[in-house]
């Protein structure tokens, strides 16, 4: 139980181009997802916190306009990559917050890498 | 702010050796810590947890790992590596969890290789 998937696994695409991210949970219901970002050698980095059926939560520094989130359903979020240039290269990692479960719980996708040319 | 270092990125073990990963944090507060278990191809899977109570944590796959608050630090060990421990370990730190934030602090990951 408790499996998120993303899709696509990887995804090549030329400059100025958008990309969008699919994240889902499978078999649970989740209120919350989140969005990380991973460079190479270095760690995760949240992004942003969707709820379901409101505005996603951005962090400092990441910008609301390129990536664009859409959480609609209880098992779906989505992250556009808008405008997609290569520093927007990196792994992309989503998580899921099981309705009813407590702050601390976050089951991660297998993550999407980006390559931007 | 939160922070995580774990200062091994890669470190290799022969198969039945111990094992122990570094990981040191910094939060004023009561820390929420994690270990997380990262394999090619697969999402992060947690393999422990520490809230509060005892400072030996127990978690899947044979792993524990003891909270020092004297030391911030949250290592994470092993007695006996198996050749499918190989992968990429994460300890992050939660913040505010209980106050209704839901932030996890990454630390920058250390790589297991296990020798045969």
């Amino acid at each position: 139980g408790a499996v998120v998937s993303q899709h696509p696994s990887w995804v090549i695409c030329k400059s100025g181009t958008s990309v969008k991210i699919e994240c889902r949970s499978l078999d649970f219901q989740a209120t919350t997802m989140f969005w990380y970002r991973q460079f190479p050698k270095q760690s995760l980095m949240l992004m942003a916190t969707s709820n379901e059926g409101s505005k996603a939560t951005y962090e400092q520094g990441v910008e609301k306009d390129k990536f664009l989130i859409n959480h609609a359903s209880l098992t779906l979020s989505t992250l556009t990559v808008t405008s997609a240039h290569p520093e927007d290269s990196s792994f992309y990692i989503c998580s899921a917050r099981p309705l009813g479960q407590g702050r601390e719980t976050q089951y991660f996708g297998p993550g999407t890498r980006l390559l931007v040319l | 702010a939160q922070s995580v270092t774990q200062p091994d990125i890669h470190i290799t073990v022969s198969e039945g050796a111990s094992l122990e990963l570094r990981c040191n944090y910094s939060y004023g507060a009561t820390p929420y810590l994690f270990w997380y278990v990262q394999s090619p191809g697969q999402g992060l899977q947690l393999l422990l947890k520490y809230f509060s109570g005892d400072t030996l944590v127990q978690g899947i796959k044979g792993f524990e790992a003891e909270f020092k608050r004297s030391q911030s630090s949250f290592n994470l060990r092993k007695p006996s590596v198996h050749w499918s421990d190989a992968a990429e370990y994460f300890c992050a730190v939660g913040a505010g969890l209980t106050g209704g934030g839901n932030k996890l602090t990454f630390g920058t990951g250390t790589q297991l290789k296990v020798e045969l």
